[in-house]
């Protein structure tokens, strides 16, 4: 069964810093997705990015992007000039190509900002 | 973007009634919808995936007949906790997805549950 590990339960980065959250997963299987889930106080869960295991380009959106390491089985995310807004709790999340399809989560990353 | 509508957002209710928590996708057509709890603090588990017009698939250790999941549309899925009791107080959250071909999954916002 594919697991998904998330080692660091809190960080904290200065504003306009840049941090980077960890997660490793575990498969057996090539082709899969993995995917950044934030989930700020409202608890509205909010994607962040995407990848797709046999693209070998790392995804980007902004000021969001992903370390994929696929040997590795690593995936990590980093966040480019913070903001008081990405304070949250990042998930990291895995599914299968070729299941009926849900997510396995890691057990999340709390950010906080400092001004 | 695709939207998941998710009502109530919070209910508190008298323990041994039953609640229903509807979610409804508004722009597209949800093959797959997914159930989860969320516990303070912790990760979402999975509860059950319900594919339309099918019996809902339930996870290990998640009682069948205390949650009945319904998904009798391609725009509608249903949980109801049945005789709710206290530890069934929590946070409730849907996801739907079209999976063929995958296009993504969209989260409703979300039920606080309280039984009391």
């Amino acid at each position: 069964a594919q697991t998904v590990t998330q080692s660091q339960p809190e960080m904290s980065v200065q504003e306009a810093e840049t941090v980077t959250l960890s997660c490793t997963y575990d498969t057996s299987e090539s082709d899969y997705y993995l995917f950044w889930y934030k989930q700020p106080p409202s608890r509205q869960m909010i994607l962040v990015i995407r990848q797709e295991a046999y693209k070998q380009q790392n995804a980007t959106e902004n000021r969001f992007s992903v370390n994929f390491q696929k040997a590795a089985k690593s995936f990590s995310l980093k966040i480019s000039d913070s903001q008081l807004g990405d304070a949250a709790m990042y998930f990291c999340a895995y599914r299968s190509r070729g299941s009926q399809g849900n997510l396995i989560f890691g057990k999340g990353t709390k950010l906080s900002v400092k001004p | 973007g695709a939207v998941v509508s998710q009502h109530p957002s919070r209910v508190i209710c008298k323990s041994g009634t039953s609640v229903k928590i509807e979610c409804r996708s508004l722009d597209f057509q949800a093959t797959t919808m997914f159930w989860y709890r969320q516990f303070p603090k912790q990760s979402l588990m999975l509860m059950a995936t319900s594919n339309e017009g099918s019996k809902a698939t339930y996870e290990q250790g998640v009682e069948k007949d205390k949650f009945l999941i319904n998904h009798a549309s391609l725009t509608l899925s249903t949980l109801t906790v049945t005789s709710a009791h206290p530890e069934d107080s929590s946070f409730y959250i849907c996801s739907a997805t079209y999976t063929v071909p995958f296009i993504g999954y969209t989260f409703g916002s979300g039920t606080r549950l309280t039984v009391v």
